[in-house]
């Protein structure tokens, strides 16, 4: 089966980093391309970020550009989203997506079952 | 930036009935629209892509339409387990492939 598996709970303070995972199986993870999605407490989906694992050419939302770095490890299969310094407004559950096909022009297919990142300041 | 507005924002329905949810895009996005369902803490779900096409698995009660600015989900009779919140994403418009705010889908 395809499928993401990602890490899990975080509760971290303010100005602590942070660096989450996202895990591929069942398919060819350096072909397609692999992003993020924010969703803050009680509110709908905010678009991140997307990488491709063949080259890790990565594109950002201009929201979260400055504000959060992703990544990739090809050996192990896994994306990873990370913080240097958290604020309490990166309270939040992340969620992993991969996209359809292997064009960056695409929406997410599988997903993830999320991350909970919570921030105390 | 492409802006995505849903309507309605919460729609009352009886099981067994026809529901049309909308999606607006600012500009226009072609047919690179996907629909997404999303149940109390669960992951989002693909439904539609392409503006018009299935998913894997996903039941033909569920339909989707338009092209350009204007799209539709259809759901033709509704069973009590798709009652969730409802998604709609522009993937047309690198690098930011924005959400619509949502249409929340619940029991009349």
């Amino acid at each position: 089966d395809v499928q993401l598996v990602q890490s899990g709970v975080e509760v971290k303070k303010a100005g602590e980093s942070l660096k989450i995972s996202c895990r591929g199986s069942g398919y060819t993870f350096n072909n397609y391309w692999i992003g993020w999605v924010r969703q803050m407490p009680g509110k709908g989906l905010e678009w991140v970020g997307i990488i491709y694992p063949g080259d890790s050419d990565t594109r950002y939302s201009p929201s979260f550009r400055g504000q959060v770095t992703i990544s990739v490890d090809k050996s192990v299969n896994t994306a990873y989203l990370q913080w240097s310094r958290l604020k309490a407004s990166d309270t939040a559950m992340y969620y992993c997506g991969r996209h359809r096909g292997s064009s960056s022009t695409d929406n997410f297919d599988i997903w993830g079952q999320g991350t909970m990142v919570t921030v105390s300041s | 930036e492409i802006v995505l507005t849903q309507s309605p924002g919460t729609l009352s329905l009886s099981p067994g009935e026809r529901a049309t949810l909308s999606c607006r895009a600012s500009q226009s996005i072609s047919s690179y629209l996907a629909w997404y369902q999303q149940k109390p803490g669960q992951a989002p779900r693909l439904l539609i892509y392409g503006a018009s096409s299935r998913a894997t698995g996903i039941p033909d009660r569920f339909s989707g339409s338009g092209s350009g600015t204007d799209f539709t989900l259809t759901i033709s009779r509704l069973e009590p387990e798709d009652f969730a919140v409802y998604y709609c994403q522009q993937y047309g418009s690198s690098p930011m492939y924005t959400f619509g705010q949502g249409t929340k889908l619940e029991i009349k």
